[in-house]
């Protein structure tokens, strides 16, 4: 059984400070890590992807893979009150066969409050 | 370029009516995956087609679910004989190849009554 563990919230930060958001997995097959801000009544939009054990840096997104700790995070610097939003952590896993991906697997989600 | 688009956007069903969601991948991206995603959770995963093939249909929660994606281009999700509990938004999202990052289309909220 696939599980990815997030805190709901919410998760209250002020503008400019840096939010960081946690995100664990359950199966150690889990080959690569997606983070995605969904507003309400929205879709799923993606932030960022990391494939490989330590960080990587977009703009004023990082994300951070421990795959030995099966753990994820995402870290936004100078956070606006734009950022506030539900961000979801999602892991997908190579299949044997053919070297392919199935479906992603996502956790509930993080509610996050930027407040000016 | 365009991105995933969805229709309808808005959907609602009588209870025991039958419904088909459209789904239109972005340009050059093989694979396709459908998601429903209930108020307050993730998407959960529903199928995978890898061109026309549909690779992973495990998620599907019932046999009144059915998906096809005929010429590898347009995915068609039906649903026969709605359920309230079919009540949610479903999500269709592509990727250049399997591994690859997903973009997902505006979604259709389906309601059940």
């Amino acid at each position: 059984q696939k599980e990815v563990e997030q805190n709901s919230g919410p998760l209250s930060v002020p503008e400019g400070a840096i939010a960081s958001l946690n995100c664990t997995y359950s199966d150690r097959g889990s080959q690569s890590f997606f983070w995605y801000r969904q507003y309400s009544g929205k879709s799923p939009e993606l932030i960022m992807s990391i494939y490989s054990n330590g960080d990587k840096e977009d703009g004023r997104f990082t994300a951070q893979l421990n795959k030995a700790s099966q753990y994820v995070s995402l870290l936004i610097r100078d956070s606006q009150p734009s950022d506030s939003a539900t961000y979801l952590c999602a892991v997908t896993i190579l299949t044997s066969a053919g070297g392919g991906a199935d479906g992603l697997t996502f956790g509930k989600g993080t509610h996050l409050i930027i407040q000016p | 370029g365009a991105g995933v688009s969805q229709s309808p956007r808005y959907k609602v069903a009588k209870r025991g009516q039958d419904v088909a969601l459209r789904c239109d991948p972005i340009s050059g991206h093989v694979s396709l995956f459908w998601y429903q995603q209930a108020l307050g959770q993730g998407p959960e995963f529903l199928t995978y087609f890898q061109n026309e093939a549909q690779l992973d249909k495990s998620g599907l929660p019932s046999d009144r679910f059915f998906a096809e994606r005929p010429e590898g281009s347009v995915s068609t999700l039906k649903i026969q004989r709605t359920q309230q509990e079919d009540s949610a938004v479903y999500l269709c999202a592509s990727s250049f190849n399997r591994a690859y990052e997903q973009y997902f289309g505006p979604g259709t909220r389906l309601t059940v009554t």
